[in-house]
């Protein structure tokens, strides 16, 4: 199964209103990323935040983390048309290689 | 600007055919990975390597091989294609020592007939 794993599959909002996406994992980990990737193409890194931090901000884009919970949130605030994207979120586990990303949200931005 | 460059976007094959699909970095990474991506199950890593001439098997390995003989250079080679080895294949690259973000190819769509 997933390690990372997002919620909702899909949002579908207007421009100007804030998006919010969640992402669960299962193990302890690392770091989380999260990524966004328009439609076809490959993969564009957003953000990192680490497994001590709780918030991180870049720009338009604020990130949560909740190790006790294992969840992270990603909110875009003021939405654009082009924020239209899938948005992925990536887990790297302690002393490992791998990033293990979820199936991601797709967002729909309404101009 | 970084750069990683896949060496098709699409690719039509026949099952059977030997397919190679090449990924070229310029950023000097030492980490490079082959992942394929399909609807509802996200990305799901093939093989990795850390090194060059070095290589791991990732989640889902079968029914592919890789060459890393360049630092810059990872090959994904499907042996004998298959039909349910249609999809979205993407490289990525990244620094080593630690977890970094990794940079992405566009990716090629490859469909087996």
């Amino acid at each position: 199964s997933q390690q990372g794993e997002e919620d909702p599959q899909a949002l579908s909002i207007q421009e100007g209103e804030n998006a919010t996406m969640n992402c669960s994992y299962k193990t302890s980990i690392n770091n989380l990323q999260w990524y966004r990737q328009n439609s076809g193409r490959g993969l564009v890194h957003l953000i990192l935040i680490r497994s001590n931090e709780r918030e991180k901000h870049s720009g338009r884009l604020r990130v949560t983390l909740d190790t006790s919970k294992k969840s992270s949130s990603l909110l875009i605030t003021a939405s654009r048309a082009a924020d239209t994207a899938s948005y992925f979120c990536a887990t790297d586990k302690p002393g490992g290689f791998k990033t293990i990303f979820g199936a991601g949200t797709r967002l729909f931005v309404k101009a | 600007d970084v750069k990683v460059t896949q060496s098709s976007r699409y690719l039509v094959k026949r099952t059977g055919e030997k397919v190679f699909l090449e990924c070229v970095q310029d950023m000097d990474h030492e980490n490079m990975f082959w992942y394929r991506q399909d609807p509802g199950l996200g990305l799901r890593l093939i093989y990795f390597s850390y090194d060059v001439k070095m290589k791991e098997k990732g989640d889902i390995p079968e029914g592919y091989s890789v060459s890393r003989e360049k630092k810059e250079r990872f090959s994904l080679i499907l042996e004998s294609a298959s039909t349910n080895q249609t999809s979205m294949y993407l490289c990525a690259s990244s620094k080593t020592g630690g977890s970094y973000e990794q940079y992405f190819g566009p990716g090629t769509r490859l469909t087996v007939t």
